[in-house]
């Protein structure tokens, strides 16, 4: 059983152009979060989707950043005109219940590098 | 608001002995905790969880945990360490749809 997908692993770009990374939650899995780890510090809520829906985008930052999770396919996080601010690691979880009660399963993380 | 802290950066243990890596948390409402590892350049690894019950919570790895709500703490433990377990661990409060987590507390097990 596969778990959580995320690609790609490593994303390099320069600062004013696009970034997109891809989360492919675990089989069965309908609830998408993301997370940003800056260097040195713990992970940080994002947004939270579910298919064709985001539930709550509280911790995006205002500009420059989107998400969407469509009926079919991967989740996407997008960054519009990056920033070395931005260099951070990307993490995407999954769950199968939106409940209290339940772990979230992690992917391995998008390192995005900016220049 | 809610918020959880690590007040230890790092915590250096030889192996085969005890280890304790130290968490307390804030939150309105019943708290339900998860602590995870992460090793480099992976992702988090669940460890374990407390939604309610006995306040001695069993993960993977041989790892556990006590939940003490007058101290509001959820400090990790292991009876004996090994040198395999040095990694970054992230203790976390569920608060709403979200994963609030602490900064971590990198653990090195020395041989």
């Amino acid at each position: 059983n596969a778990g959580v997908m995320q690609n790609p692993r490593h994303l390099v770009r320069r600062r004013g152009q696009e970034a997109r990374l891809r989360c492919s939650p675990m089989k069965g899995h309908s609830h998408v979060y993301w997370y940003r780890q800056l260097p040195e510090e713990g992970l940080k809520f994002m947004v939270y989707l579910q298919k064709e829906n985001i539930i709550d985008e509280s911790g995006m930052p205002k500009e420059r950043f989107s998400a969407e999770f469509p009926k079919e396919g991967p989740s996407i996080l997008r960054i519009q005109q990056v920033v070395r601010g931005d260099s951070a690691a990307y993490f995407c979880a999954s769950s199968g219940r939106d409940s209290l009660y339940n772990e979230q399963f992690f992917g391995p993380g998008t390192r995005l590098t900016v220049l | 608001a809610q918020s959880v802290a690590q007040p230890e950066d790092q915590v250096n243990v030889a192996e085969g002995n005890p280890l304790t890596v130290k968490c307390t948390y804030s939150v309105s409402g019943n708290p339900y905790l998860f602590w995870y590892v992460q090793y480099p350049n992976r992702g988090l690894q669940f460890l374990l969880k407390y939604i309610t019950g006995d306040n001695l919570v069993k993960g993977s790895y041989g790892f556990e945990a006590e939940f003490n709500k007058s101290q509001t703490s959820f400090h990790l433990k292991k009876p004996s360490a090994l040198v395999s377990d040095s990694a970054l661990y992230f203790c976390a409060v569920r608060y709403t749809d979200k994963l609030i987590f602490g900064t971590g507390t990198r653990l090195q097990v020395f041989p």
